[in-house]
């Protein structure tokens, strides 16, 4: 079975900091990997995905994500953090065919002035 | 455009009591998903709904919980007998296709808290 495990519940940084956010998954097969964010009441919110094009990808508001095969990771990063970067990130797999996300636990990212 | 919406946004209930909960996916978007955010849990996947297809069940934890999607759109999860176990945050999404790629559009979700 598909499975994610994000290191560390939570996370603290320095505003200007670099924000690394770590995620493992196990699968037989290359996978889709997503990463999501999600602020205070709100719902998820897509931040990138892997799609077997480029390794490195970039999403949204500066992050960005490599998949490394040989480590089975794809771990999130920000070169700088800023306050509003606050919020709950959660890493997903979706293994091949019609099936649904697998999620991690999820990790908190606060940032501090 | 709109995005998923879901009602209520908080629901307290006393145990054994009946809930619903209700899902109202993108315009034009097939796939509707259910997931529960327990603390420290993560979303764990409860059921699954593509076009007309017979739903993927497989997520839901026991027969005290049901949905259903009527024409092809709104759905309703039920919890019937509700226990302590159940208060989390239930969350919906949809997609405009099922494909592995394919976005998931998340609801702010549904507060339950079972007293």
């Amino acid at each position: 079975a598909q499975s994610v495990t994000q290191l560390g519940s939570h996370v603290s940084v320095s505003e200007g900091a670099l924000v690394l956010l770590r995620c493992n998954y196990s699968s037989s097969v290359p996978p889709y990997l997503f990463w999501y964010v999600q602020y205070p009441n709100q719902g998820l919110q897509l931040l990138l995905k892997y799609t077997s094009a480029a390794t490195l990808v970039k999403g949204i508001n500066g992050f960005e994500a490599e998949f490394k095969k040989s480590e089975t990771s794809f771990h999130l990063t920000k070169p700088s953090a800023h306050m509003s970067d606050a919020a709950e990130y959660f890493c997903a797999v979706r293994p091949p065919g019609n099936t649904p996300l697998v999620f991690g636990k999820g990790t908190r990212l606060s940032v501090i002035a | 455009g709109a995005g998923v919406s879901q009602s209520p946004s908080n629901k307290v209930t006393e145990k054994g009591k009946d809930v619903e909960l209700r899902c109202d996916p993108i315009s034009g978007h097939t796939a509707l998903y259910w997931y529960r955010q327990s603390l420290g849990q993560g979303l764990e996947f409860l059921i699954y709904f593509q076009g007309n297809s017979a739903p993927d069940k497989s997520g839901l934890p026991s027969d005290r919980f049901s949905a259903e999607r009527t024409g092809g759109s709104v759905s309703t999860l039920t919890i019937q007998r509700t226990q302590q176990e159940d208060s989390a945050v239930y969350l919906c999404a949809s997609s405009l296709a099922s494909g592995e790629t394919s976005e998931q559009y998340f609801g702010p979700g549904t507060r339950l808290t079972v007293t």
